[in-house]
């Protein structure tokens, strides 16, 4: 079945540091990335998402490229910012097909602290 | 503010007892996902609906159901709630039947603990 792997945390970095966050797939077929966040006692809010191999999805400084020559699709961003401090979640989704409907796999999520 | 919203947003109740909670999907989204969130499990997906009918199942219990009313909301039923049902409870709402490529609006989550 489909999987999704992020790497170990918890990330712990200080303001304006470089940040990597790493994700691979398992999956058939051509499915669609996402990395969602998750603020505290929030609900989750996509961040960014690629739907096709090379595609990158970008916001609020957040980039990551769907690379389906190594089922990868890592986050990064620049310059990371005390607000940025949440867990993040990648995620994959197929579509019609099967039992899939477009359901979300999501990794096990990875707690980035960014300290002033 | 993701459009979607759930109650309640709390809820404490005790082992073998029966508990619904309710989401309302975004305007015009007629798909309504159901996802359970827990320390040892993380975040998996139970059950979608579109326009009233259920169309995927994942890793739901047979003690847990679900439904969407023809005013779209949806209703997660949990019943003789045992205390690994303790998680947050998440709906989702997206706009296409098959949301491959399209986003998911997620509610703030119902926190449900049995004691």
């Amino acid at each position: 079945g489909n999987s999704v792997t992020q790497m170990e945390g918890p990330v712990t970095l200080s303001e304006e540091a470089f940040l990597t966050i790493n994700c691979t797939y398992t999956a058939t077929g051509y499915p669609s990335l996402f990395w969602y966040v998750q603020y505290p006692g929030e609900g989750l809010q996509l961040l960014l998402k690629a739907t096709k191999a090379d595609d990158k999805g970008s916001n609020k400084g957040f980039e990551a490229t769907y690379r389906k020559e190594t089922t990868s699709f890592h986050l990064e961003k620049g310059s990371v910012q005390v607000s940025d401090s949440a867990v993040y979640f990648c995620a994959l989704s197929k579509g019609a097909g099967g039992t899939s409907y477009g359901k979300l796999t999501f990794g096990q999520g990875t707690i980035l602290t960014v300290h002033p | 503010d993701s459009g979607v919203t759930q109650t309640p947003k709390h809820l404490i109740t005790a082992t073998g007892q029966r508990v619904t909670l309710r989401c309302s999907p975004r305007s015009g989204d007629l798909s309504v996902y159901w996802y359970q969130q827990s320390l040892d499990q993380g975040l998996q997906f139970l059950i979608q609906y579109y326009n009233g009918e259920e169309r995927a199942k994942g890793n739901i219990l047979e003690r847990f159901s679900a439904q969407q009313f023809p005013d779209l909301h949806s209703e997660l039923n949990l019943s003789s709630l045992e205390l690994g049902d303790s998680a947050l409870y998440f709906c989702a709402s997206s706009s296409r039947k098959v949301a491959g490529g399209s986003e998911q609006f997620f509610g703030p989550g119902t926190r449900l603990t049995v004691l």
